[in-house]
């Protein structure tokens, strides 16, 4: 079963608008990363955040982390059109095997 | 995408048949994978590799098989291919001192008929 569980599952909003995605998963976790995914590409990694880190930014990009609720979000700001994909959280368990466990993902249309 | 190629990229074929998909990376990446992603499933694991040689099983493993001879390839094989196999594979790259991020393949698309 996935571990991580996204929020929503489709998303849509103007341009120049602010996108928030939410990922929950179930075990305790090493990191936390969050890919993006063109249609018919495959994923691009974005941004990694630590199990010990609360908050990163990278660009137009900010990503929390809540190991408490077991929850991050994906904060994307001033949406352009090119940011039109689908987005999905994953989360490090284990550090010996790097195996990544994947949320089943939002998927995220900016209109012009 | 971090030099790593898949071929072939589509691939159409029948029941029963054997199927061998290749990923090649030129990064020198320790850690390799494979992930099939279909429709309401999201991204699954297959098999995984963590050195030449060195696989294990991920969370979808039956009826596939791996092999990984050389650092820099990582073959998959449908040995007898099915209908529900039909999906899009990707193979991965990482390493552990990234915090294992991990760098996609373009896909195969594999269809069985």
């Amino acid at each position: 079963s996935q571990q991580g569980e996204e929020d929503p599952q489709a998303l849509s909003i103007q341009e120049g608008e602010n996108a928030t995605m939410n990922c929950s998963y179930k075990t305790s976790i090493n990191n936390l990363q969050w890919y993006r995914q063109n249609s018919g590409r495959g994923l691009v990694h974005l941004i990694l955040i630590r199990s010990n880190e609360r908050e990163k930014h990278s660009g137009r990009l900010r990503v929390t982390l809540d190991t408490s609720k077991k929850s991050s979000s994906l904060l994307i700001t001033a949406s352009r059109a090119a940011d039109t994909a689908s987005y999905f959280c994953a989360t490090l368990t284990s550090s010996n095997t790097g195996k990544l466990i994947f949320g089943q993902g939002t998927t995220l249309q900016v209109k012009p | 995408d971090a030099g790593i190629t898949q071929s072939p990229r589509h691939k159409v074929t029948e029941t029963g048949t054997p199927v061998t998909l290749r990923c090649h990376q030129t990064e020198n990446h320790r850690y390799m994978y494979w992930y099939r992603q279909d429709p309401g499933h999201g991204l699954r694991l297959i098999h995984y590799s963590y050195g030449v040689k060195d696989t294990d099983k991920g969370e979808v493993s039956d009826g596939y098989s791996v092999s990984r001879s050389k650092t820099e390839d990582f073959l998959l094989t449908l040995e007898s291919a099915t209908s529900s196999q039909t999906s899009v594979y990707f193979c991965a790259i990482s390493e552990s001192g990234s915090g294992y991020e991990q760098y996609f393949g373009p896909g195969t698309r594999l269809t069985v008929t």
